[in-house]
Parts: structure tokens; C-alpha cells; sequence
């Protein structure tokens, strides 16, 4: 079946603007997860989505950042006046119950000019 | 709060040869996730070990949990070009919360 999917693949934006990324996950996947990962670092995990319950936001680097889970399907992650330091790949995964392990989107590649 | 450490940060080897990747927690693992990720793509999901003592192998990637579950190898035979990627490992470090952290990552390089 089809796997997870993102949009878009890249985004050159202005500092100061908004941005808004796609996530599509795995049919039946209860599990959403979004990562950053910046140049030379590792994945940072941002925020994670399981069934109906309250996200988990602990990784969002400030309040400039939110996401949206939509009908336990679809995820959004804004970024609002975004910076410099925005600059990253995104990536989303999702996982079912069982097993754990999670399943990545080909990544969103951001950029803040 | 707990990281995963990998060893080495980059690897540069010989088509052909052999090569372990070590990834290191200070704490126990409820389970452990090798990925490969190649230049520009997402990441791609290798193996899973849960269990102290547990190796999985496939194709010419193998990789282990110790007894203690806190280390894990990624050992790869007669190595390829197609091998060369970023390699992370991940863990979920409290059962049943899907909450993973993962490793910065070893760059493989294969020479041909």
C-alpha cells in the first residue's frame, strides 16, 4: 500500500512568514510523529499524535510552532513567522499499535531566506 | 535526559569490506531501531530488537542488542555502494509511550 507522504517536497520561504506542511499518513496508522532534522544534527522530535488523545507538544521548539491532526488522518505542522533557524528537513512518521516501528515520509526541506 | 550515542560519526570503507556501527544508551532500551536513510529521502526502517541478546540479520546487515539491552551493533558483510547512506538508530526508551529518541547518525561511505 502506499506509504507516507508529504508535501510539499521543498518550501523556500521569507523570514516573517508562515508556513504550513502536509503529512499523509499510513492508512490505519494511529500513531503521527514529526520530527526536524538540521543539517549535521540528528532527529529532533517535535510532537506525536496517538489515536484521539492529547497530542504530545513537548518537542516543539517554541509557540510559534503547532500541528493539527484532522479526523485521525491527516497532520498539518505551521510554522509561524518562521527565522532562520527554522531552516531544517521535516519529517513525519507514523506507526501502528503494534509493531513499533514507525514508518517515514520522504521529508519536507524548508528554508527560510 | 537519556541519548543515544553512535560510533563512528563517519565511515569511509572499501567496496567489499566489513563494518560495525555501535549505538550506546546510559539506560535500558525497550527497543531498539536501526534506519538507513540515503541523501534528500526519509528514513527507512531496517530492523527492530527487543529483546537482551536478540540479533536479527538481513541480507548483509545484522545487527544485536546486548544482554543488557543498552548497546547495539549494526554490522554490514562485503559492503557495497548501495550500502552508503546516514544509519540511525532509535529507541523507545519508556515502554508503550511511542516516544523514540534517536542517535545523531554514522555516514557510510563506500568506495568502489
Amino acid at each position: 500500500g502506499a506509504g507516507v507522504s508529504q508535501s510539499p517536497s521543498n518550501k523556500v520561504t521569507e523570514k516573517g512568514k508562515d508556513v504550513e506542511l502536509r503529512c499523509d499518513p499510513i492508512s490505519g496508522h494511529t500513531a503521527l510523529y514529526w520530527y526536524r532534522q538540521s543539517l549535521g544534527q540528528g532527529l529532533e522530535f517535535l510532537i506525536y499524535f496517538q489515536g484521539n488523545s492529547a497530542p504530545d507538544k513537548s518537542g516543539l521548539p517554541s509557540d510559534r510552532f503547532s500541528a493539527e491532526r484532522t479526523g485521525g488522518s491527516v497532520s498539518t505542522l505551521t510554522i509561524q513567522r518562521t527565522q532562520q533557524e527554522d531552516s531544517a528537513v521535516y519529517l513525519c512518521a507514523s506507526s501502528s499499535f503494534r509493531p513499533y516501528e514507525q514508518y517515514f515520509g520522504p521529508g519536507t526541506r524548508l528554508t527560510v531566506t | 535526559s537519556q541519548e543515544l550515542e553512535q560510533s563512528p560519526q563517519s565511515l569511509i570503507v572499501q567496496e567489499g569490506k566489513n563494518l560495525t556501527i555501535n549505538c550506546t544508551s546510559s539506560k535500558t532500551l525497550y527497543g531498539l531501531y536501526w534506519y538507513k536513510q540515503k541523501y534528500g529521502e526519509g528514513l527507512i526502517f531496517l530492523m527492530m530488537l527487543q529483546k537482551g541478546g536478540e540479533e536479527k540479520s538481513h541480507e548483509k546487515i545484522t545487527a544485536k542488542l546486548d544482554e543488557k539491552k543498552q548497546q547495539s551493533s549494526l554490522h554490514i558483510t562485503a559492503s557495497q555502494p548501495s550500502h552508503a547512506g546516514i544509519y540511525l538508530c532509535g529507541a523507545d526508551i519508556l515502554p508503550g509511550t511511542y516516544k523514540y529518541i534517536f542517535g545523531t547518525g554514522t555516514r557510510l561511505k563506500v568506495l568502489a
